[in-house]
Formats: structure tokens, C-alpha cells, sequence
């Protein structure tokens, strides 16, 4: 049973670029979620997709989307990028919002 | 709009201590909670999940307890090591429809001296 995998694992950006970061969920599992770390602070939940249909949104403005594919894999998109937006990106599996598998995240830095 | 809080922020023992970390949650609503262990600048490593029927769950030197009454958890730590050291963060669920959510405390960081 392979785990979740996140790609890349550090990003460093320029303020104003577009960034996309991929995600591959737990084998079995049909429904991927994307939290955002900063340092020092827990994570905070962007947005979760369930069969290819986002269903559930955070706090974060519209230039944070993102898609599921048909094999539950994931992507993250984030325009416009800010100097805020640095942080640890985390990707999350699971089957039918149970229990969640985290990935080991993607550490985005904006300068 | 649910809160959860972690106290302490960090905490430091000798090796062999037993130890609690504690989660405090202010909606009792809940679906599950899930306690995370984080190394630093690494992603999240489950370790225990309780459904909200359910007042503990136990993992090898590990016990998670639940009271969603008074809504607070606890994390319990037999025999610490060194190996232990980490952050852990507790996640609880909502249970409303479409609380799909995870809403996280910032944590305890947790430091095991040999």
C-alpha cells in the first residue's frame, strides 16, 4: 500500500509568479485535501476534493484552486503568488473523509 | 467556529518519564478526533484516531482518551525516548454536513533528554 507523495519538495518562487504543486493519494482512498502550514502554527485547510468535485473550502481567497483526477491524484495552484504564501504545503488522502494520510508536504518559499 | 487548543506549547522531560499532552476543543460537535505526530520541517505521521462514540484508543506506548462533553482529549505517553521527540498536533472533525475539515492546534513540541 504506497502512502501519499507530494511533488515537489521545496519551491522557491517569485512574488507575483504561478506555482502548481501535485499530489498522489493512498491507494483506495477517493477524497484529497490541502492544508496550509506556516511556521510555528498548525494547519490550516485551503480545500477538499471528493470525486473530482470540490466540496468543502477554508478561508483562502479564489487565487488558491485546485483539481482531483480520475485516479484521485491532485493538483494545488496558487496565482499571483504573495510573500505570505510561504509555507508547508500538505496534501491529505482518505476514503470517504474517515481518517486522514498526510504526505510530507511541499515547502513553497516566495521571495 | 471551532477552536482547539494545545497546552503546553513545549515541554521537556527526561528519558522514562511518562507524560500527558492535553487538546482542548470549544464545539462538542464532533466527528472524530486525530492526534499527529510532525518532525520538524516533515509532514504529518498519524498516530491515533478516536470516533466521537468512543473514549480512547490505544497504540503500543501510546493512549489517546476523548471526553466530547467537556471537550478534551489527551495524548499519553508511557516510557518516553528520545525518539520521541517531535511535535504533536491534535485535529478534531466536525460533524455537521459537509464539515469535512480538519481544524488543528498549534501543537506541543515535545523534546525527550537522554
Amino acid at each position: 500500500e504506497t502512502g501519499v507523495t507530494q511533488s515537489p519538495t521545496h519551491l522557491i518562487k517569485t512574488r507575483g509568479q504561478q506555482v502548481t504543486l501535485r499530489c498522489s493519494s493512498q491507494s483506495g482512498h477517493n477524497t484529497v485535501s490541502w492544508y496550509q502550514q506556516a511556521l510555528g502554527q498548525g494547519p490550516q485547510f485551503i480545500f477538499q476534493y471528493y470525486r473530482e468535485e470540490e466540496n468543502g473550502r477554508g478561508n483562502f481567497p479564489p487565487r488558491f484552486s485546485g483539481l482531483q483526477f480520475p485516479n484521485y491524484s491532485s493538483e494545488l495552484n496558487v496565482n499571483a503568488l504573495e510573500l505570505d504564501d510561504s509555507a508547508l504545503y500538505l496534501c491529505a488522502s482518505s476514503w470517504d473523509s474517515y481518517g486522514y494520510t498526510f504526505g510530507s508536504g511541499t515547502r513553497l518559499t516566495v521571495v | 467556529k471551532q477552536e482547539v487548543t494545545q497546552i503546553p506549547a513545549a515541554l521537556s522531560v527526561p528519558e522514562g518519564e511518562n507524560l500527558v499532552l492535553n487538546c482542548s476543543f470549544t464545539d462538542s460537535a464532533i466527528y472524530n478526533l486525530q492526534w499527529f505526530r510532525q518532525d520538524p520541517g516533515k509532514g504529518l505521521t498519524s498516530l491515533l484516531l478516536i470516533q466521537s462514540s468512543q473514549r480512547e484508543q490505544t497504540s503500543g506506548r501510546l493512549n489517546a482518551s476523548l471526553d466530547k462533553s467537556s471537550g478534551r482529549s489527551t495524548l499519553y505517553i508511557a516510557a518516553s525516548q528520545p525518539g520521541d521527540s517531535a511535535t504533536y498536533l491534535c485535529a478534531v472533525r466536525g460533524s455537521g454536513a459537509g464539515s469535512y475539515q480538519l481544524t488543528f492546534g498549534k501543537g506541543t513540541k515535545l523534546s525527550v533528554i537522554p
